[in-house]
């Protein structure tokens, strides 16, 4: 059973333009939502992340919505820059009751922004 | 703040060989550490995870007995891969946690080739 899943697979964006990947999850008990950005041959690096009691948080330009009433959230990159292309994963924990705080990863989005 | 380190970055070695992979945290006492295998454009899957001076506890599915992980100290895990086989190859990363930290940061993963 997959508890985080994330659309779109892949994601094609002009230089400028906005990126935006969707992820829903299931388990109602995860109380942390962190997106990772991976580049090939690299380990993933967190890249923002949000708690269910805010519903966005903004970094530069990448901003996190979050709807907990659809259990959904969304990753924005405003701006988009061709060094913004990577795989990117949303992902969800429980940081409480000796969950051990094992992330639960969407399956990732390809993003690939052209000039 | 938060860096892992891992060591090696790449190996090969032949077949029947065993390998050992450092994850290391360089900035945060690491009380959960965690190894995940990658397979190509695929997501990351979680092998096992240990607490300091404990024993790791390894998903369904993964051979306790061929992926040996120790937790010595609060800064340093291996991971040994026993009697390699080329099926082994992937891409192994390591995540760590510390008590202050709200979620994993990931090491910059090794490249296992297996002959």
């Amino acid at each position: 059973q997959q508890q985080v899943k994330q659309s779109p697979q892949s994601l094609i964006v002009q230089k400028g333009g906005i990126s935006i990947i969707n992820c829903a999850y299931e388990n109602t008990a995860f109380d942390y939502f962190p997106w990772y950005q991976q580049f090939p041959g690299k380990g993933p690096a967190l890249l923002i992340a949000i708690r269910p009691d805010v519903s966005e948080k903004k970094e530069g330009r990448f901003t996190i919505s979050f709807n907990k009433s659809a259990k959904q959230f969304s990753l924005h990159i405003m701006d988009s820059q061709p060094g913004d292309s990577a795989t990117y994963f949303c992902a969800a924990n429980k940081n409480s009751g000796g969950s051990n705080y094992k992330l639960t990863f969407g399956k990732g989005t390809l993003l690939t922004v052209n000039p | 703040g938060a860096v892992v380190s891992q060591h090696p970055s790449r190996v090969i070695c032949k077949s029947g060989t065993s390998v050992k992979i450092e994850c290391r945290s360089l900035d945060f006492q690491a009380t959960t550490m965690f190894w995940y295998r990658q397979f190509p454009k695929q997501s990351l899957m979680l092998m096992a995870t240990s607490n300091e001076g404990s024993k790791a506890t390894y998903e369904q599915g993964v051979e306790k007995d061929k992926f040996l992980i120790n937790h010595a100290s609060l800064t340093l895990s291996t991971l040994t891969v026993t009697s390699a086989h080329p099926e082994d190859s992937s891409f192994y990363i390591c995540s760590a946690r510390g008590s202050s930290l709200d979620t994993q940061y990931f090491g910059p993963g090794t490249r296992l080739t297996v002959l």
